[in-house]
């Protein structure tokens, strides 16, 4: 069965205080990879898609990397406004317009 | 350009009844896909249609039902509702290159009591 796994639950740092999320997965066949972020009462919001082992994406203070069992998305310089729950999701079936996601890492960045 | 629309925002409903919830997609998006989103469970897939066409299902009962129309507005019905129905309902679409993801709408809150 697909499964994607987000670490940790919940992450708490301070304004600047870089670190990382991670999302690990175990797929019959991964087609891409996706990172959203997620605000309160609204719908998620499109981060990346990686699609092979090495490639690696960036956006402002994020970067989201992918390796052939799990993804990082790392935060740089965190600002209070980065605040979010990051999720991740994998799409398995080539065409077929199903994402898998994992629980979700709530982030807190406090000023 | 405008985003997923979805209609009502918030609902309340009894137990027993139905429930039909709207999404209109991006203009030139042909695939809508359907979410729940609950606390406990987190985001799961309940179908997807392309072309007016259901082309995959999740797994949920066949109280949970949808349709899509020619101008890939879709619409999703729970018949028979339950406790456990009350979760954000999310609708996604998508173009044919799946590279700039697949884009939701702010969905829709549904309580059942």
């Amino acid at each position: 069965e697909d499964q994607v796994t987000q670490s940790p639950e919940a992450l708490r740092l301070q304004e600047g205080e870089s670190s990382s999320l991670n999302c690990s997965y175990t797929v019959s066949g991964l087609r891409g990879l996706f990172w959203y972020r997620q605000d309160p009462g609204k719908g998620p919001e499109f981060l990346f898609t990686l699609y092979s082992a090495g490639e690696e994406k960036e956006k402002e203070r994020l970067k989201a990397t992918l390796t052939k069992k799990e993804s990082f998305l790392h935060i740089t310089a965190p600002k209070p406004e980065d605040s979010a729950t990051y999720l991740c999701a994998v799409q398995v079936s080539q065409g077929a317009q199903k994402l898998v996601f994992g629980q979700g890492t709530r982030l807190t960045i406090n000023p | 350009k405008a985003g997923v629309t979805q209609t009502p925002r918030y609902l309340i409903k009894t137990r027993g009844q139905q429930v039909t919830l709207s999404c209109s997609p991006i203009s030139g998006h042909r695939s809508v896909s359907w979410y729940q989103q609950t606390p406990g469970q987190g985001l799961q897939f309940l179908f997807e249609y392309f072309s007016e066409t259901q082309r995959n299902k999740g797994n949920f009962p066949g109280r949970f039902s949808g349709r899509q129309f020619s101008n890939s507005r879709s619409e999703m019905n729970v018949s028979t509702l339950e406790l456990g129905d009350s979760a954000l309902y999310l609708c996604a679409s998508s173009s044919r290159d799946s590279r700039f993801g697949y884009t939701f709408g702010s969905g829709t809150r549904l309580t059942v009591v």
